[in-house]
């Protein structure tokens, strides 16, 4: 079955911890992305990723970080610095460069700080 | 960067009327508007979209009119249903990214009572 697959889907943290949320796709896609969803506010992008150890920062980035070292990954840490980080977090991911632009969602990661 | 105002933020409606939601963005070279659903607790899924080389689009009971002069777009959906109960996000790509960056409205909560 070809998915993204987002981990944990609950995780809780303690102030100044960091946490890794996991985002895995075998859609062979090109374009991964991360956003942040508060009720009543939408979806804000926090780091976006065209290629393979390249990503740049969305409308929301600090106090998250990113790496994209594998085509199919696309983990998020959320760090201490991120002042308000209990939201729910979802990844997604689209082909680049095509005539299709649909995002295809992952299944959310729902994180709450103690 | 492209702003999506999105409303009306909750809608209410007996089954079998027609819900009406509307889009409005500020950047006139955004070239693709999809409409997300989101059930309580999945994942955002497409449910239609709209390219700005067309002005109205219809899958069954739903349709998407695009207004490039005014920059909105709007979400209708007829012979509503309880299952059409959700949150639907209407979002526009910045054409400056082929790839797509994509702004989101605030979502609309949807609840059809029987």
């Amino acid at each position: 079955d070809g998915g993204i697959t987002q981990s944990p889907k609950y995780l809780f943290r303690k102030e100044g911890q960091n946490v890794t949320l996991s985002c895995e796709q075998n859609l062979n896609h090109d374009a991964m992305y991360w956003y942040r969803q508060d009720p009543g506010q939408g979806l804000r992008l926090i780091y976006y990723s065209q290629i393979v150890n390249d990503f740049q920062k969305g409308d929301i980035a600090e106090g998250y970080s990113v790496s994209r070292e594998k085509k199919e990954s696309f983990p998020l840490t959320v760090t201490s610095a991120q002042k308000n980080p209990t939201a729910f977090y979802l990844c997604a991911s689209t082909i680049t460069g095509g005539v299709n632009g649909e995002l295809f969602f992952g299944e959310g990661s729902r994180l709450t700080v103690l | 960067g492209e702003n999506v105002e999105q409303h009306p933020s909750t809608l209410s409606v007996q089954e079998g009327d027609s819900a009406v939601i509307k889009c409005t963005y500020s950047d006139s070279a955004s070239n693709y508007f999809p409409w997300y659903k989101q059930e309580l607790g999945k994942r955002p899924q497409l449910i239609i979209d709209i390219r700005s080389n067309v002005g109205e689009k219809k899958d069954q009971r739903i349709a998407v009119t695009l207004n490039k002069t005014a920059k909105h777009f709007s979400l209708h959906i007829t012979e509503t249903q309880p299952e059409d109960s959700a949150v639907y996000f209407c979002a526009a790509r910045e054409a400056s990214d082929s790839w797509g960056k994509f702004q989101f409205g605030a979502g609309t909560q949807v609840v059809v009572t029987p």
